[in-house]
Order: C-alpha cells, then structure tokens, then sequence
C-alpha cells in the first residue's frame, strides 16, 4: 500500500517570501505520479502543480515549483512570492498510473500568508 | 468548460435517516470518483467509476453506501440509515482516461457536500 506523509501541519510566512511544504512517500512501484492540491478557506479543492516520475526534470507552474527525488522519495513544493491568494491547506497526493486509480493523499499542511 | 458540480453543498440530517448526494462531473470525462474528508484530514478514496461500471470500492465503503452512475454522466452517493461517524465532506471529481488501461489523468474536485448527522 501506498503512503503520502506530511510532516508540517502549519506553516506561516510573510506576503513576497518563498515557502517550502515538504511531502514524502512509499511505494514499491516505480511508474506513479505526484500531485499537489491548494484547498482555500470553505473552497474547493484545486490543482497546483502534477510531475510525472519518469521524468527527470522537476515541474514548474508559474510561482510555484516542485523538488523531486524519487530515490528519497520526497516531493516538495516551492512557492515563490508568496500572495495572500496561496493562504490554503495544501494536499500532497499519489496514484499509480496504469494502476488502482485511486489517490493517496497526506494529512496537509495548512499555509497563511501573513500581509 | 464547467468545472465539477456537486450537490446539495450542505445537508443536516437526524441519525437513521438516508440521504443522497448528486456529482455531474465535466462534460467529457469518463472517469468519477467518490471521496470522503474529514476534518484536519486529506480525503479519502470511497470508489470510482469509468463510464457507467463501478470499478473498485474501499472497505471505508460500508454496505450502507451505495454509489451509481446511470449512463455514464452524473453519480449519485446514498447513504442510508446514517451514523454520526458519516458526519464528514463528500468530494467527487472526474478526470478523462484513454480507456480501462489508459493513462492516468488528473482529478478535478467539485465543491463537495458537506454532511452533518445530527
């Protein structure tokens, strides 16, 4: 089975500054992918930034970039310039593709961004 | 393009009594799915659909629960002789896929029904 672990259950940090949520994972399987989702405040859940883990080369969307290193198993998520709009719970998720179709999602770790 | 709509988006309801929940999923998607979120916690996978076939259940997925998907387009969610327990967000979200083996797509989440058992 599958797990996605988030160990920072609330982070703070100042409008413009850059924010790292860390997540990490388990699996046996090689060929799956990573999701982060920004749930806001009473809003519904949407999609951030997805890598692929075939692919070498880390994602990127805008302000917001991802660290992958499959072999620790680790997928973190870089926001730069931070805005008040990024205030959210943020959601680390995994699926295997060609698999169970399901997501696996961590615990999330809640974001405000201080004006 | 219209997103994932859910409804209700609240409901209350007295323990014992059944109720049920509707997703329309984006237009072109063939694939849906069912999640359960409580509170301070990442959602949970209930089951998914391709087309109109059920194609996997969690055991969080009690023989209380039952989900359909006439026709392939809308789902709904019953839950019937309500607990307490199943005060929690409800999330369904879609996504296309190439076929029963095709790659994985990205889910998009509707708003949710949020339920309270009373």
């Amino acid at each position: 089975a599958q797990t996605v672990t988030q160990s920072q259950p609330e982070m703070s940090v100042q409008e413009a500054e850059t924010v790292t949520l860390s997540c990490t994972y388990d699996t046996s399987e090689s060929n799956y992918y990573l999701f982060w989702y920004k749930q806001p405040p009473s809003r519904q859940m949407i999609l951030v930034i997805r890598q692929e883990a075939y692919k070498q080369q880390n994602a990127t969307e805008n302000r917001f970039s991802v660290n992958f290193q499959k072999a620790a198993k680790s997928f973190s998520l870089k926001i730069s310039d931070s805005q008040l709009g990024d205030t959210a719970m943020y959601f680390c998720a995994f699926i295997l593709n060609f698999g169970n179709e399901k997501l696996t999602f961590g615990t999330g770790t809640r974001l405000t961004i201080i004006p | 393009d219209t997103g994932v709509s859910q409804d209700p988006r609240h409901k209350i309801t007295k323990r014992g009594q059944n109720v049920t929940f509707r997703c329309d999923p984006i237009s072109e998607h063939n694939r849906l799915y069912w999640y359960r979120q409580t509170l301070g916690q990442g959602p949970e996978f209930l089951t998914y659909f391709q087309n109109e076939a059920q194609l996997e259940k969690s055991r969080l997925l009690s023989d209380r629960f039952s989900a359909e998907r006439p026709k392939g387009s809308f789902s709904t969610l019953e839950i019937q002789r309500t607990e307490q327990g199943d005060s929690a967000m409800y999330l369904c979200a879609s996504s296309l896929a190439a076929g029963l083996a095709g790659s994985t797509d990205t889910q998009y989440f509707g708003p949710g029904t949020r339920l309270t058992v009373l």
